[in-house]
């Protein structure tokens, strides 16, 4: 089965600094990638989704980019952080329906 | 996107009593799959339920997808104290999306 590593787990940044999260999937091949963003430990907000190399799908406007260099890699980016980005971000990957999750990244903005 | 509710959102309960929680939607689902969180961590699927009616069982846990495709249930019986965590419900839309409802927080006391 697929295994998702997610770096860095926990983040503190100033507002107005860049960020850059992470995410490599291992166990399979030419996988759908998600970013997703966790508020408060409530339900899961889409923000980004890829079905191949560079080819992103953003679901809401906001202050988040994401790119998809490799097959297997997901990074979630920003040049100048918001306080309202604070949150758990989470990537998944789905080849087979079912949706496996990384341990996610917990990002707080000062 | 069509939105899916959950209800409760909170449900505090006794080791050993059973509980229901429920998920809904206006429009029909073609599959639905139930995931359960702890703090920290991604979530983890449950089950995948796809077929009007269906009915499937993990351990003490009971899934339940509405005949008309619109709703399913989750039911736990004798909880226990690892039942504790948030319960999302998911469903796939058009271009490889699974969208999420806002969980049911579920504690279960000693």
């Amino acid at each position: 089965s697929q295994t998702i590593h997610q770096w860095p787990a926990t983040l503190v940044q100033p507002v107005g600094s860049p960020l850059s999260l992470e995410c490599t999937v291992e166990g399979t091949s030419n996988p759908n990638l998600y970013w997703y963003r966790q508020a408060a430990g409530r339900g899961l907000q889409l923000l980004f989704y890829s079905v191949g190399i560079g080819q992103i799908s953003s679901e809401v406007p906001q202050n988040l980019s994401a790119s998809r260099p490799q097959d297997r890699q997901f990074i979630l980016s920003s040049k100048k952080l918001l306080l309202s980005d604070s949150g758990f971000y989470l990537c998944a990957c789905t080849s087979t329906g079912e949706l496996f999750f990384g341990e996610g990244s917990r990002l707080t903005v000062l | 996107t069509q939105l899916l509710e959950q209800s409760p959102q909170f449900l505090s309960i006794q080791e050993g009593e059973n509980l229901t929680v429920y998920c809904n939607s206006s429009s029909v689902f073609s599959s639905l799959q139930w995931y359960r969180q702890e703090p920290g961590e991604g979530p983890v699927l449950l089950v995948t339920v796809v077929t009007g009616g269906e009915v499937k069982k993990l351990k003490r846990l009971t899934f339940q997808f509405g005949d008309a495709r619109k709703d399913s249930s989750l039911h736990i019986t004798a909880a226990q104290p690892g039942d504790t965590g948030l319960y999302l419900c998911a469903r796939g839309e058009y271009g490889n999306k699974l969208v999420f409802g806002a969980g049911t927080i579920l504690r279960v006391k000693s």
